[in-house]
């Protein structure tokens, strides 16, 4: 089972409200990643967790937060977003945030964001 | 700099008409390249990996080769269900991060 799931699959909010995205895995993954993809272009990288420890924050503005509750749950808190923060956020987890085998990532569905 | 580059952007076939698609690399240290299918509006799907120059991977109608500068997808007699976006990503051992081309959107015809 290579599943990974995010909810909510849509979402709009207004730039003064805060929401939350859930991703969890129950393949015994230890590092899961946020992405960010907008229409028509690759997925671009957000955050790293490994072993709950935020690893990577790729200059990420701070109305974006993360969350790693556990080794199965991540979470992305939401805060006075701006429009141009719409977009298709996925979440991906792999065996070990490490090279060779264990580095396959496997991505959830996403949630599509809309900021009004 | 790191660059990933997949080419062409687009790509119509007919059902049945084979084709390639290209994805070249200029990384140093890479420790795998990946391809992915992406639906509309989906999270993208692992399709392959290959870790070193001459291996080959199979699945279906789809077959990844790598070299050291670049990796082929080779779609077989496609059919309109192999309609997506597929994406390449290089791995490698700064950073452990992928990093993605532009992807190809391949669109099949009945």
């Amino acid at each position: 089972d290579t599943e990974v799931t995010q909810t909510p699959k849509h979402l709009v909010m207004g730039m003064t409200n805060k929401k939350s995205l859930k991703c969890e895995q129950h393949m015994g993954h230890r590092a899961m990643y946020w992405y960010k993809q907008k229409a028509k272009k690759p997925p671009e990288l957000m955050f790293v967790y490994s072993y709950e420890k935020l690893s990577i924050n790729e200059s990420v503005p701070s109305r974006f937060s993360p969350e790693c509750p556990n080794s199965s749950l991540l979470n992305l808190h939401l805060h006075a977003l701006q429009p141009e923060d719409s977009a298709l956020y996925l979440c991906a987890s792999s065996k070990q945030w490490t090279s060779g085998g264990d580095s396959e990532q496997y991505f959830g569905p996403g949630t599509r964001l809309t900021v009004t | 700099e790191d660059q990933v580059t997949q080419s062409p952007e687009a790509l119509r076939l007919q059902e049945g008409e084979s084709s390639s698609l290209n994805c070249s690399y200029t990384v140093s240290g890479l420790r795998g390249l990946f391809w992915y299918r992406q639906d509309p509006g989906k999270g993208p799907e692992f399709l392959f990996t290959l870790y070193s120059a001459g291996e080959e991977k199979e699945k279906e109608r789809l077959k990844a080769t790598l070299t050291k500068k670049e990796s082929f997808l080779h779609i077989t007699a496609p059919k309109p269900e192999d309609s997506a976006t597929y994406l390449c990503a290089v791995f490698k051992a700064a950073g452990n991060k992928l990093t993605f081309g532009g992807g190809t959107r391949v669109l099949v015809k009945p």
